[in-house]
């Protein structure tokens, strides 16, 4: 499978907290994004990391790559009510404009 | 609003019926998506055109059938559909492929058409 797993399914957490999603991969990758998806409506892009980054930040985004597990974490720090959505991850792979992607997490911050 | 306008939201069609989905895209992008999504499922790649050439597609059945007039419209035409074909489908633009491809491009959607066949 070339797509991204996500791991949690579902994820509940108290505003204030931490929010912390993974994705695993099988593939090589040029590079792995983070959409967010609200009940009814399009993806929308968060942030993208190539395979030569580490670490990118985004306000209260913090993403990870390791090329070498073939895994990737998505940290939401001091998550309010509106951050409850589903997250995707998407890979990027080979020499096209083609993204795959996962199943997603259903993310619910309770105010 | 991302820029990318899909029409309609919302639409039911019985078995028999031809209905038609529009997408079209504000932001000068070259390349347009097609995506199935439907529940517990990992979004679905239909159809991909860049320049209004088509460059993928995913195996589709053909009682689906994209149209490209211009890098700015895209639309999928329906007809014959199944039960099994209800679900949202969303459509996407990025900047599109230049020689030599493009490998860090990141994509718009639009809001979807939730399509319910009957």
């Amino acid at each position: 499978s070339q797509q991204g797993e996500e791991d949690p399914q579902a994820l509940s957490i108290q505003e204030g907290e931490n929010a912390t999603m993974n994705c695993s991969y099988k593939t090589s990758i040029n590079n792995l994004q983070w959409y967010r998806q609200n009940s009814g409506r399009g993806l929308v892009h968060l942030i993208l990391i190539r395979s030569n980054e580490r670490e990118k930040h985004s306000g209260r985004l913090r993403v990870t790559l390791d090329t070498s597990k073939k895994s990737s974490s998505l940290l939401i720090t001091a998550s309010r009510a509106a951050d409850t959505a589903s997250y995707f991850c998407a890979i990027h792979t080979g020499a096209n404009s083609k993204l795959t992607f996962g199943k997603g997490i259903t993310l619910s911050v309770r105010p | 609003e991302t820029g990318v306008t899909q029409t309609p939201r919302h639409l039911v069609m019985g078995m028999t019926n031809k209905k038609s989905l529009k997408c079209e895209q504000h932001l000068g992008h070259n390349a347009m998506y097609w995506y199935k999504q439907s529940a517990k499922k990992p979004l679905e790649l239909m159809f991909v055109y860049n320049f209004k050439e088509q460059t993928e597609n995913n195996s589709v059945p053909s009682r689906f059938s994209p149209e490209c007039p211009n890098s700015s419209h895209l639309f999928l035409h329906l007809h014959t559909l199944q039960p099994e074909d209800s679900a949202l489908y969303l459509c996407a633009s990025s900047m599109g492929l230049a020689f030599g491809g493009a490998t860090n491009e990141k994509l718009f959607f639009g809001s979807g058409t939730q399509l319910s066949v009957l």
